[in-house]
């Protein structure tokens, strides 16, 4: 079983939509965090995360530490916000990242 | 540089040769890892350098994988005599601190025929 699960594997969705990607965790965590992919292959950085919840334009990112799990939210989805979202966290006080999977998620407009 | 820099970002070479993949990290970031990503999988951390300490080799998949990181600043990753289960994108992140977060590099999309 993997360490960090993501669900689901592929997503699509009609602009405008409010999406959830959901990752959890089976390990002890310094920090979880969010990326994005476009299809290049290039990696953007979303948010990083220890407790709580961040926010930054329509992209909503939580954390429940007791439950193991968080989730990415994307208010009024945009076909731009096509890419695969990936989950990575940090354990331990490790430095290297443990990824999931990965999301795919494609918006039609 | 204002981000992290790989070259090639593309590279078809026939099974058997060495390849070298190049990374410039972030002036300053002390901290350099690369990653594989192979077709419909996840990301697998391959090594990382912290400043000048030994690196952490353990995601190696065979002793065809090298890396060195000459001055703490660029980092080579090499592949001996290339398999084509070696296809892959190779990513390089830095950081200047882990709890600070990472910045990724663009890849290498390596491509072994």
């Amino acid at each position: 079983k993997n360490e960090v699960e993501q669900s689901p594997q592929n997503l699509t969705a009609q602009e405008g939509e409010f999406i959830t990607i959901n990752c959890s965790y089976s390990v002890g965590i310094s920090a979880l965090h969010w990326l994005q992919q476009h299809p290049g292959g290039g990696i953007v950085s979303l948010f990083m995360l220890s407790s709580g919840k961040k926010k930054h334009g329509r992209l909503i990112a939580t954390i429940n530490i007791q439950e193991k799990h968080s989730s990415l939210h994307i208010t009024a989805s945009h076909p731009r916000d096509s890419a695969v979202y990936i989950c990575a966290v940090r354990k331990g006080d490790a430095d290297k990242l443990i990824f999931g999977t990965g999301t795919r998620l494609q918006v039609f407009p | 540089g204002a981000g992290v820099s790989q070259s090639p970002s593309n590279k078809v070479t026939e099974k058997g040769k060495d390849v070298e993949l190049r990374c410039d990290p972030i002036s300053g970031h002390t901290a350099l890892y690369w990653y594989r990503q192979s077709l419909g999988q996840g990301l697998e951390f391959l090594i990382y350098f912290q400043g000048n300490s030994a690196p952490d080799k353990s995601g190696l998949p065979s002793d065809r994988f090298s890396a060195e990181r000459t001055g703490g600043s660029v980092s080579t990753l090499t592949i001996q005599r290339t398999q084509q289960e070696d296809s892959a994108v190779y990513l390089c992140a830095s950081s200047l601190v882990a709890a600070y977060g990472y910045t990724f590099g663009s890849g290498t999309r390596l491509t072994v025929v």
